[in-house]
């Protein structure tokens, strides 16, 4: 079973930052925060993955706290092409071979 | 920029016809995938495979589905004898090495009458 809580669905307007939370309160010490996406009908897309810095790439940033045990997913600029449903995995980096995929956060974003 | 290509698109065959499913993974990738997914349901995990054997499957991987690497650029899912349970989008995917983020490709929508 996926070991992280996402809300089910969240509205953001067009143009603003979305910011997405994820609860893995029982990661390990080696364990690994990925996020995809998944837009309608596709195949899941990898956008970041930090183990405890806070990490950005041209997608997006991820912000882990300190204990761990959740992590934010911003999306800064948001556009009706970020409309999807991110999914916030927990996996061991380089050892782990399958992703759990949970039910993830639906996005909306609003014109 | 590289990407995971799959093959056909759309794939629609009777109950009990053998189908394969075709993956074309990133070239320097080692580790391949097969995920299904249902309609209206979560991502599932079926297999992995590396260095031309299976290295992990889920308990959906059964004896009717079989994987193989024909050649040095395709990576294929065979379903010997399907069922109605079977109609799902199959997707593929190709990561460098275990454990690191792996890439999808577009996915194949398999119809079964």
């Amino acid at each position: 079973d996926a070991k992280t809580t996402q809300p089910p669905s969240m509205d953001c307007a067009e143009g603003r930052a979305a910011n997405l939370p994820c609860n893995h309160s029982t990661i390990s010490g080696n364990e690994y925060v990925y996020w995809y996406r998944q837009i309608h009908s596709q195949g899941p897309q990898y956008i970041i993955h930090g183990l405890k810095n806070n990490e950005t790439n041209e997608m997006a940033s991820l912000i882990i706290t300190e204990d761990r045990k959740s992590s934010t997913l911003i999306l800064p600029h948001a556009t009706l092409r970020d409309t999807a449903v991110y999914y916030c995995i927990v996996r061991v980096y380089d050892r782990d071979d399958k992703i759990i995929f949970g039910k993830g956060t639906r996005l909306h974003i609003l014109p | 920029e590289p990407e995971v290509t799959q093959t056909p698109s759309h794939q629609v065959t009777q109950m009990g016809q053998e189908v394969i499913l075709r993956c074309v993974p990133i070239s320097n990738h080692l580790y391949f995938y097969w995920y299904r997914q249902i309609l209206g349901q979560k991502v599932e995990f079926l297999v992995s495979f590396y260095n031309n054997e299976i290295s992990e499957k889920s308990e959906i991987f059964d004896d009717q589905f079989s994987v193989e690497r024909p050649d040095g650029s395709n990576f294929t899912l065979k379903i010997r004898s399907t069922k109605l349970e079977d109609s799902a989008m199959y997707f593929c995917a190709s990561s460098r090495d275990r454990g690191y983020e792996q890439f999808f490709g577009p996915g194949t929508r398999l119809t079964v009458l």
